[in-house]
């Protein structure tokens, strides 16, 4: 069993829909938490950073951490057609150790 | 935006030729990485560096070795490619707990 799940989808939702991705992971030691976001054959680039329990929000996104549940979620709204990529979960232990990541959801946002 | 950069960006090259993909960051981080992604596919680790002259293998075996002569350049080489090694090569480094990556490689191996 892999450390961190992630559903690979493809998740499809029409222009202006609320997307939620989520990911599992069973190593309770993790505390940090971030989505990378990766578009068709390029680098993933980090979108959202969040330490331990609790929310964070930038702009149409928002970072959900349960570490109870040992489950994260990104929030998309008002989705564009632009937000159409892989979503990425990763997380550490202590500051500066290895990244585990999940395998990404496809996400494609429909006009 | 990070300042990390891979050449080539799309390599086709035979069975049995070396190749090297190249990595090179600005930002003066010392922990640098290489990852290993199929389209559509996860990330595998299959090199990383904490710094000058420190190497390790990841949990991807790989026939590719890596060299860090110098904090910038984090150069990945194979010795003699073949048609399993077609993927993509991401390069990435890493100040505390954000990880950039770099563009990647596409490699195809005929």
């Amino acid at each position: 069993q892999k450390e961190v799940e992630q559903d690979p989808g493809p998740l499809s939702v029409p222009e202006g829909a609320i997307v939620s991705l989520n990911c599992t992971y069973s190593n309770s030691a993790f505390q940090y938490f971030m989505w990378y976001r990766q578009y068709s054959r390029k680098g993933p680039e980090l979108l959202m950073y969040t330490y331990s329990s609790g929310n964070k929000e930038d702009g149409r996104f928002t970072a959900q951490v349960d570490k109870s549940s040992k489950y994260i979620s990104l929030f998309i709204r008002d989705s564009q057609p632009s937000d159409s990529a892989t979503y990425l979960c990763a997380m550490s232990g202590d500051a500066g150790n290895m990244l585990t990541f999940g395998g990404g959801t496809r996400l494609m946002v429909k006009p | 935006e990070a300042d990390i950069y891979q050449t080539p960006r799309y390599l086709v090259i035979g069975t049995g030729k070396k190749i090297t993909l190249e990595c090179s960051q600005t930002m003066g981080h010392d922990k640098m990485y290489w990852y290993q992604q199929d389209p559509g596919m996860e990330l595998h680790l299959i090199h990383y560096s904490y710094g000058v002259n420190s190497t390790e293998k990841g949990d991807l075996s790989s026939e590719s070795t890596v060299s860090r002569i110098r904090t910038e350049h984090f150069p990945l080489t194979l010795e003699s490619a073949r048609p399993s090694h077609t993927s993509q090569y991401l390069c990435a480094s890493r100040r505390g707990e954000t990880q950039y990556f770099g563009p990647g490689t596409r490699l195809l191996v005929l």
